[in-house]
């Protein structure tokens, strides 16, 4: 079954402006990743927060946990033409060795 | 460089033949793992490895099955495959289980 969910499932801007998507996951968990896939390519790992934390930073990407609400946001400030890709969640859940993939927030920065 | 390579890239069989996609790490990386990518779905993992000789299933195992014999290898085998296993599959492996994975760059198996 699907562990995390992705909101909005499209998302597009303009250039210079932030995008920000949003993952909900159903069981608890040591941490939660986000990935990068550009059209059809391999997934690239961006950030990893752990359930002990609530925010993280690196570079324009700025990602939030809040257990209590088994949820997790990703912003990219500032965006840019390159930033267009499907970006995924990821759960490693804390009852198993298995991580779980939501379904992706397709973004489209326009020049 | 360190990186996860998987062959073929592309196929196209036929239904019942046996077929064996490779998949190679060379960052002495102990867990791995497959996934299928379909539209809507996002990736979903089939089987993965905690270390050699240990294999556990995915969320999605049905129809595929595994082995980790060396450390550096983990091909996923579909001994028949049939048309609902028509996916783009990624191997990918990390340090240890919850850590950063590395992906490869894909395989498109079209079932007919």
């Amino acid at each position: 079954s699907q562990q995390g969910e992705e909101d909005p499932q499209a998302l597009s801007i303009q250039e210079g402006e932030n995008a920000t998507m949003n993952c909900s996951y159903k069981t608890s968990i040591n941490n939660l990743q986000w990935y990068r896939q550009n059209s059809g390519r391999g997934l690239v790992h961006l950030i990893l927060i752990r359930s002990n934390e609530r925010e993280k930073h690196s570079g324009r990407l700025r990602v939030t946990l809040d257990t209590s609400k088994k949820s997790s946001s990703l912003l990219i400030t500032a965006s840019r033409a390159a930033d267009t890709a499907s970006y995924f969640c990821a759960t490693d859940r804390s009852n198993d060795y298995k991580l779980s993939f939501g379904a992706g927030t397709t973004v489209t920065v326009r020049a | 460089e360190a990186q996860v390579t998987q062959n073929p890239r592309y196929l196209i069989t036929v239904t019942g033949k046996k077929l064996t996609v490779t998949c190679s790490q060379n960052m002495n990386h102990e867990y791995m793992s497959w996934y299928r990518q379909d539209p809507g779905l996002g990736l979903r993992q089939i089987y993965y490895s905690m270390n050699v000789e240990v294999t556990d299933k995915g969320d999605v195992p049905e129809g595929y099955k595994v082995s980790r014999k060396e450390k550096r290898n983990f091909p996923l085998i579909l001994e028949s495959p049939s048309p609902n296993q028509t996916s783009l599959y990624f191997c990918a492996s990390s340090l240890a289980s919850g850590q950063p994975q590395h992906f490869g760059d894909g395989t498109r198996l079209s079932i007919l």
